[in-house]
């Protein structure tokens, strides 16, 4: 069975362009979760869809970044404008219930 | 609000010797708990997680985790460590109340020395 995949690995762009990040959950699983890792902070949550629906976003940090789960598949998350405090790491995570996560290898984000 | 706290942002220890990684949260209600290892340019990966039931939980790599609620404790332990457990370790909580949203202590870096 495939795990939660990301892309890209690495991205690093500039202050003032977009960026989207991709997540790819595990087949089956409904839940699919967005958290972010800046440098020397802890891991936080950023936001939750259910199916296609968004249940809980009360971890965006500010209406520059948008998510969207397209059919209730994969998930993308735009970054735009980006600044430099967005940089950091993009993990996406996937569950069938809620008691366990499956996390993505991560996005490592470069905003320059 | 709803914490967690990882005594200890790295740990050294020499290979064969205990691994002790320390978790404290903050709730008034049980949550769940959880603990991820990461690996060098790995994702998280579950070691072990406590819902309901038994509070001693063993885990994957013979780590193991007790829920002590008295002190809102769930520490991680292994008996002897090895080379391959460097890695940096999370501590987890959610609650069922919520989405199943994790919130996440700081990171422990484990050393180990041969």
């Amino acid at each position: 069975e495939a795990g939660v995949t990301q892309f890209p690995s690495h991205s690093v762009i500039e202050k003032g362009q977009t960026v989207t990040l991709r997540c790819d959950p595990i087949s089956g699983h409904d839940n699919l979760y967005w958290y972010r890792r800046v440098m020397g902070k802890e891991i936080k949550f950023l936001l939750h869809f259910v199916k296609e629906s968004k249940q809980d976003e009360s971890g965006m940090p500010n209406n520059r970044f948008l998510a969207e789960r397209t059919g209730g598949t994969y998930s993308t998350l735009k970054v735009q404008p980006a600044e430099l405090e967005d940089s950091g790491v993009y993990f996406c995570a996937s569950s069938q219930d809620r008691a366990e996560q499956y996390f993505g290898p991560g996005t490592r984000l470069t905003v320059t | 609000a709803q914490s967690v706290t990882q005594l200890g942002s790295h740990v050294s220890v020499s290979e064969g010797a205990l691994v002790l990684l320390r978790c404290n949260y903050s709730s008034s209600v049980p949550p769940y708990l959880f603990w991820y290892v990461q690996y060098p340019n790995q994702g998280l990966q579950l070691l072990l997680k406590y819902t309901t039931g038994a509070t001693l939980v063993k885990g994957i790599n013979g780590f193991e985790a007790e829920f002590k609620k008295s002190e809102t404790s769930f520490h991680l332990t292994k008996p002897s460590a090895h080379m391959s457990d460097a890695a940096e370790y999370f501590c987890a909580v959610s609650y069922s109340s919520n989405t199943g949203k994790l919130i996440f202590g700081q990171g422990t870096t484990l050393q180990v020395k041969p």
